[in-house]
């Protein structure tokens, strides 16, 4: 069983530049959540998506978007980045169904500025 | 609001000795309650879960109990390795998003 996958690792961007993370999901698991983890900080909910559709939101603006194509696999985009978004960012998978929702992160793309 | 307090670290604590790390959360109705592990340079790593009251987690020696009264899942382990060094995370579910606490960074030395 291949488990979340992140690509790439690492990226070193200037601000004001345009990025855009990948994730894909762990096999059989149809929903995908995105984190970003500040230095030193618990990660932070960006957004959910489930079947194709955003499923939910956190308290990120609107310069923040994704997607998630029909093999579940997911793209986070930013733009007009920000020093403010230096950070780990985390994808998530699951499969929503029971009480627990266990959520399985990948590794993580970290995103540093010059 | 939803929200989870852990403890604040650093923790430093030598071979064999016990750990504990207190973690409290505010939510409404009753989420189910998990810890997460970071080792450095990593992701997240699920280390245990709790989906009602009373309910005990367990893995790899590590144990946390869903009080609902107290609204607590404290992290124990009864006799820590320097392979345990690392952040501790605790979280709870709610509207099928995670809230995590700030983390609890956990150095074991030999």
């Amino acid at each position: 069983e291949t488990g979340v996958t992140q690509s790439p690792t690492h990226l070193i961007k200037t601000r004001g530049q345009q990025v855009t993370l990948r994730c894909s999901s762990q096999s059989g698991h149809n929903t995908v959540s995105w984190y970003q983890q500040a230095l030193g900080q618990g990660p932070q909910f960006i957004f959910q998506y489930y079947r194709e559709e955003e499923n939910g939101r956190g308290n990120f603006p609107p310069r923040f978007s994704g997607l998630q194509f029909p093999n579940y696999s997911s793209e986070l985009n930013v733009n007009a980045l920000e020093l403010d978004d230096s950070a780990l960012y985390l994808c998530a998978s699951s499969l929503p169904t029971g009480p627990s929702y266990e959520q399985y992160f990948g590794p993580g793309t970290r995103l540093k500025f010059t | 609001g939803n929200s989870v307090t852990q403890m604040e670290g650093p923790v430093t604590l030598s071979e064999e000795a016990f750990l504990t790390i207190n973690c409290t959360y505010t939510a409404t109705g009753y989420p189910s309650l998990f810890w997460y592990v970071q080792y450095p340079g990593e992701g997240l790593q699920l280390l245990l879960k709790a989906t009602k009251a009373d309910d005990k987690g367990s893995n790899k020696g590590f144990e946390a109990t869903y009080r609902k009264e107290t609204t607590s899942f404290h992290l124990e382990k009864g006799s820590v390795q320097v392979s345990d060094s690392a952040v501790y995370f605790c979280a709870h579910l709610n509207d099928y998003k995670l809230s995590f606490g700030a983390g609890t960074t956990v150095t074991v030395r030999a």
